[in-house]
């Protein structure tokens, strides 16, 4: 079967890192996304990673290791806003996306 | 530019009556699908479309039909409602079945929270 591993809720403080995992097991890969899910909202595109290595965007940087089935975000500068669901995604062979349950970010002051 | 809309936002259902979710697109996406999402699972595909006239079933596809009869609509009908059905769905399109080519970017709509009784 194809599956997606995402720690289910973090805790972070405003202004610190956090790395956010996850793994994957499907048949075939043709690329990784995170997305931001507000609560009550809908789910807002943050990266696609096809290839393997680190892609920045201002403090959001996506990592992709294809041979470990692996990837994270990592988010910097935290601040009240982040607290959200991100939601990591895999497209398979068939260019079908199979989706993590998501991981609640809470951010502390 | 409205992106995806979905109508309505809340419906509560009694268990057997039947109903319609609205999606409509205005960025000339090919690609449009529905999606449920539940506590504890990743968002899970019920049907898609990759063009006006042609749809296909997702992975949860029992109980709703679809149809594609414009590029911008895309209606969600749910045909006997269970309790099951209890969920928030969101509709989302895209340039391509696997999104943008360069970004792979989903557009979501706002979603609709629906509960059967």
């Amino acid at each position: 079967g194809q599956n997606i591993d995402q720690p289910t809720e973090m805790t972070a403080t405003e202004g610190a890192i956090v790395q956010i995992n996850c793994t994957y097991q499907t048949s075939g890969f043709n690329g990784l996304f995170w997305y931001q899910q507000h609560a009550g909202e809908a789910p807002t595109f943050l990266s696609y990673n096809v290839l393997d290595g680190l892609e920045e965007k201002g403090r959001f940087s996506s990592f992709l290791s294809r041979s470990k089935g692996y990837s994270y975000l990592l988010l910097k500068e935290l601040q009240m806003k982040d607290s959200a669901s991100y939601l990591c995604a895999v497209l398979d062979s068939n260019y079908q996306l199979i989706w993590g349950a998501g991981t609640k970010l809470i951010i502390k002051p | 530019n409205a992106g995806v809309t979905q109508t309505p936002k809340f419906q509560v259902l009694k268990t057997g009556q039947s109903m319609t979710l609205q999606c409509a697109q205005d960025m000339n996406h090919e690609y449009m699908s529905w999606y449920r999402q539940d506590p504890g699972m990743g968002l899970r595909l019920i049907h898609y479309s990759v063009g006006a006239g042609i749809t296909d079933q997702g992975e949860v596809p029992n109980g709703y039909n679809v149809s594609r009869s414009t590029t911008e609509d895309f209606p969600l009908r749910l045909l006997s409602a269970a309790p099951s059905q209890t969920s928030v769905y969101f509709c989302a399109s895209s340039y391509s079945g696997t999104g943008d080519p360069n970004t792979g970017e989903l557009f979501f709509g706002e979603g609709s929270r629906l509960t059967v009784l």
